[in-house]
């Protein structure tokens, strides 16, 4: 069955450290999104992707890297800079932004991060 | 910027009866508005979703209502179910790759 990989499930980090949150889809959609998802909050935006080598900030993206090296990869980075990392991080896709889909239609099972 | 209003923020139903979840936007621009349940440990997944030039849609036990001029529109689940217990998110977007999200409904279906 296709749909979006998000590993690890769990991760920890240090202060100071840069962390890389994995998603990879065989969906073979266009668009790749990620979120950070606090206690009774909704989701925001930290970035998206809607092509390969291409990618913009989202609402949140103070802290974060990406790259879309890849149709079906789009790693997230929690640098040093992010100084509140602690979230459930979400990756999703659709088949393009700017075609009939709207905004993500699939979403991984999400990366819980946690500072030591 | 658009925001989105959720409520209520928790929600207990029998099972058998209906839940109702409410949303309102702020930004009369918004064209697409779609609704996702999140299990516990689980990503989001979409459940329905609605266009602007649409008032209303319905996929089995579930509809949502668009009233633009009021701007808000209104999850219905009929018949609830203990498996149609999770939290909910409504969601607005202009731009159709960014969507802005409620703060999310959990919703307790009770045997």
């Amino acid at each position: 069955d296709g749909g979006i990989t998000q590993s690890p499930k769990y991760l920890f980090r240090k202060e100071g450290q840069n962390v890389t949150l994995s998603c990879e889809q065989n969906l073979n959609h266009d668009a790749m999104y990620w979120y950070r998802q606090d206690p009774g909050q909704g989701l925001r935006l930290i970035y998206y992707s809607q092509i390969v080598n291409d990618f913009q900030k989202g609402d949140i993206a103070e802290g974060y890297s990406v790259s879309r090296e890849k149709k079906e990869s789009f790693p997230l980075t929690v640098t040093s800079a992010q100084k509140n990392p602690t979230a459930f991080y979400l990756c999703a896709s659709s088949i393009s932004s700017r075609g009939s889909s709207n905004g993500p239609k699939h979403f991984g099972d999400g990366t819980r991060l946690s500072i030591l | 910027g658009e925001n989105v209003e959720q409520h209520p923020s928790t929600l207990s139903v029998q099972e058998g009866d209906s839940a109702v979840i409410k949303c309102t936007y702020s930004d009369s621009a918004s064209n697409y508005f779609p609704w996702y349940k999140q299990e516990l440990g689980k990503g989001p997944q979409l459940i329905i979703d609605i266009r602007s030039n649409v008032g209303e849609k319905k996929d089995q036990r579930i509809a949502v209502t668009l009233n633009k001029t009021a701007k808000h529109f209104s999850l219905h689940i009929t018949e609830t179910q203990p498996e149609d217990s999770a939290v909910y998110f409504c969601a607005a977007s202009i731009d159709r790759g960014k969507l802005i999200f409620g703060q999310g409904t959990e919703l307790s279906v009770k045997p």
